[in-house]
């Protein structure tokens, strides 16, 4: 069965501590991990797709790694208005199959 | 560009009564999705469409939820009748075509008495 598990649940981290938010996966042949942003009240934001093993890509302090069975995003030096939602999702076959998210808050 | 555009952002009926969620995919999108997202369940896919067409219905929880979609740039997601257990923020979503990335609107926050 596809799944799609974020860990952690909710982190907290002080301005300018770098972390990395972790996506495990399990789908019958990967044709693409998405992640995406959601601050309260809106909807999801996209933010990056990766495709294959060893792909990276990176938006101001945020970047996205996958490999076979995961995916991470590297949070660097974050602000306070990086506080959000993050949901990572894999394509199955016509559709995206979501994790819970990780809930980032970042204080002053 | 406007993006997706969904309506009403906010929803209170009473139990057993029928809602209507509309949405309005971005010009030139062919393929459209409806979600649930709880807190309990997280983001779920209740259908999606090809070119106005339903592919996958799945995810459906009930036969009183349906969806239709008339026309490239409208469709509706319609639960008759309600039930409390159904209040949800409901989120439509749109992408080019079949497996791209999907651009999602700002939400329906539905409240069932």
């Amino acid at each position: 069965e596809d799944q799609v598990t974020q860990s952690p649940e909710a982190l907290r981290l002080q301005e300018g501590e770098s972390s990395s938010l972790n996506c495990s996966y399990t789908v019958s042949g990967l044709r693409g991990l998405f992640w995406y942003r959601q601050d309260p009240g809106k909807g999801p934001e996209f933010l990056f797709t990766l495709y294959s093993a060893g792909e990276e890509k990176e938006k101001e302090r945020l970047k996205a790694t996958l490999t076979k069975k995961e995916s991470f995003l590297h949070i660097t030096a974050p602000k306070p208005e990086d506080s959000a939602t993050y949901l990572c999702a894999v394509q199955a076959p016509g559709k995206l199959i979501f994790g819970q998210g990780t809930t980032l808050q970042v204080k002053p | 560009d406007a993006g997706v555009i969904q309506s009403p952002r906010h929803e209170v009926t009473e139990m057993g009564q029928e809602v209507t969620l509309r949405c309005k995919p971005i010009s030139g999108h062919n393929s459209l999705f409806w979600y649930r997202q709880t807190m309990m369940r997280g983001l779920e896919l209740l259908i999606y469409f090809n070119n106005n067409v339903p592919i996958d219905d799945s995810g459906m929880p009930e036969d009183r939820f349906s969806a239709k979609m008339p026309n490239a740039s409208f469709s509706t997601l319609k639960i008759q009748p309600s039930e409390p257990r159904d209040s949800a923020v409901y989120f439509c979503a749109s992408s080019p075509l079949y497996q791209e990335t999907q651009y999602f609107g700002p939400g329906t926050r539905l409240l069932v008495l």
